[in-house]
């Protein structure tokens, strides 16, 4: 079975603190990604990676990076956390760039911004 | 550029009571589409996947979905519902071309309660 850990389930954070959340697939899979869950909005990409230090931008990046020198590891970073970045952070991955693939996702951090 | 619409937020039903969660697409090609599962505080687990083929897709769980190109329709259906069943359900568009390949577009969600 595919295994994707995300390294909290619960975070609380002041606003300006520089937030990181972590993300570890057990599977050698290339490709990961870092959405954000909101009410009513459903989910929405912010970084993927398709490989070891490569990175590209989804739907929603602003106010986010992302870290990948592992192939099974794959951080999302908030550099100066605001009050709008509450929200659930789920983790996915998939097997092979290029290939119409299943993501599999983690639990999700519940991030609260104070 | 591809988009998913659930049109219900929100279904209850009764236990034992027949289900069909509505799924619309936009999509320029030939789409791939998923159905996912997220219980309360919980990732996202997979039901079911259309790539190609028999359009009548069966999934884990009892849910099957149906893939109607006329219609741009991928609705989840399943004929008795348990009350384990409360859930929310995603729908998704697999990107596979251009710049995004590989991207998963999602609609807004459908939380399902279940009366006893």
């Amino acid at each position: 079975d595919v295994k994707v850990t995300q390294s909290s389930r619960y975070l609380v954070k002041r606003t300006g603190e520089k937030v990181f959340l972590e993300c570890v697939q057990d599977m050698d899979h290339e490709n990961m990604f870092w959405y954000r869950q909101d009410p009513g909005l459903g989910l929405r990409l912010i970084y993927f990676s398709y490989d070891v230090k490569m990175k590209e931008k989804g739907d929603i990046p602003e106010g986010y990076s992302v870290s990948r020198e592992k192939k099974e590891r794959f951080s999302l970073i908030l550099e100066s956390a605001s009050t709008n970045q509450t929200s659930m952070y789920l983790c996915a991955s998939s097997l092979l760039a290029g290939r119409k693939e299943t993501q599999y996702f983690g639990p999700g951090t519940r991030l609260l911004v104070l | 550029a591809q988009s998913v619409t659930q049109p219900d937020i929100h279904i209850t039903v009764s236990e034992g009571a027949s289900l069909e969660l509505r799924c619309n697409y936009s999509y320029g090609a030939t789409p791939y589409l998923f159905w996912y599962v997220q219980s309360p505080g919980q990732g996202l687990q997979l039901l079911l996947k259309y790539f190609s083929g028999d359009t009548l897709v069966q999934g884990i769980k009892g849910f099957e979905a149906e893939f109607k190109r006329s219609q741009s329709s991928f609705n989840l259906r399943k004929p008795s519902v348990h009350w384990s069943d409360a859930a929310e359900y995603f729908c998704a568009v697999f990107n596979a071309g251009g710049t995004s390949y590989g991207k998963l577009t999602f609609g807004q969600g459908t939380i399902l309660t279940v009366h006893p």
